[in-house]
């Protein structure tokens, strides 16, 4: 258990349809990154949360949005689904600074059919 | 820019050394990273170098840094069917928050 806790972990949905991913940090992390990993784009960087406050964007489509909260745990809305947004959905989190890497979830697969 | 690149297979006999080669482009790298990702798993952090050192040992890893060459290797001794699973390098830069730029993932395969 890496201490970073992402639900669900499966999650089978039709095209159109919305769904939230959600995920805890580990305890006394700050920041909080949401990456997609997918077969053909490998791992790519969406969004970053700070303490409550958007941090960086990525390569965020504009039918997804995050959300971090005051109690710290992020989520990742992800509206209008397409087939090609099924994917591996990672949330990591840092302390302040992130120098010693990332603590990554087990991550949400997400299934669009 | 950043842009990280990794050979995708690596076939390697058990109980010999397994080398996974990276190389990246942005020469204000501050730190560089190994994960590993075995299958249905989340990606865990194995060891990170910072950029201003050659060489770090961490039992049966072993990282090496050529900043010359921008060349980032793993070495794996005494490699174990454990260990089959997806290695990805990754760099992080001060000036661009420590942001992870991953690289897309060496496929470890061990053989009996």
């Amino acid at each position: 258990d890496s201490g970073v806790t992402q639900t669900p972990k499966h999650l089978i949905t039709a095209t159109g349809q919305r769904v939230t991913l959600r995920c805890s940090p580990r305890s006394g992390d700050l920041s909080v990154y949401w990456y997609q990993q997918s077969l053909d784009q490998g791992l790519q960087f969406l969004i970053q949360y700070y303490n409550g406050e958007e941090r960086a964007k990525g390569n965020i489509l504009e039918r997804f949005s995050a959300q971090q909260f005051p109690d710290l745990h992020s989520e990742l809305n992800l509206s209008s689904l397409e087939l090609g947004d099924s994917a591996l959905y990672f949330c990591a989190s840092t302390t302040t600074g992130g120098a010693g890497g990332y603590t990554f979830g087990s991550g949400t697969r997400l299934t669009v059919v | 820019g950043e842009d990280v690149e990794q050979s995708l297979f690596l076939s390697v006999r058990e109980g010999d050394s397994s080398v996974i080669n990276c190389t990246y482009t942005d020469s204000s790298s501050t730190y560089l990273y190994w994960y590993k990702q075995e299958p249905g798993a989340g990606l865990q952090l194995l060891t990170y170098i910072f950029s201003n050192m050659d060489m770090k040992q961490d039992q049966r890893l072993t990282v090496l840094l050529n900043k010359k060459d921008k060349h980032l290797s793993l070495r794996i001794a005494d490699t174990q069917t454990g260990d089959s699973a997806i290695y990805f390098c990754a760099e992080s830069i001060r000036s661009n928050d420590y942001k992870l730029s991953f690289g897309a993932g060496t496929t470890v395969t061990v053989r009996a």
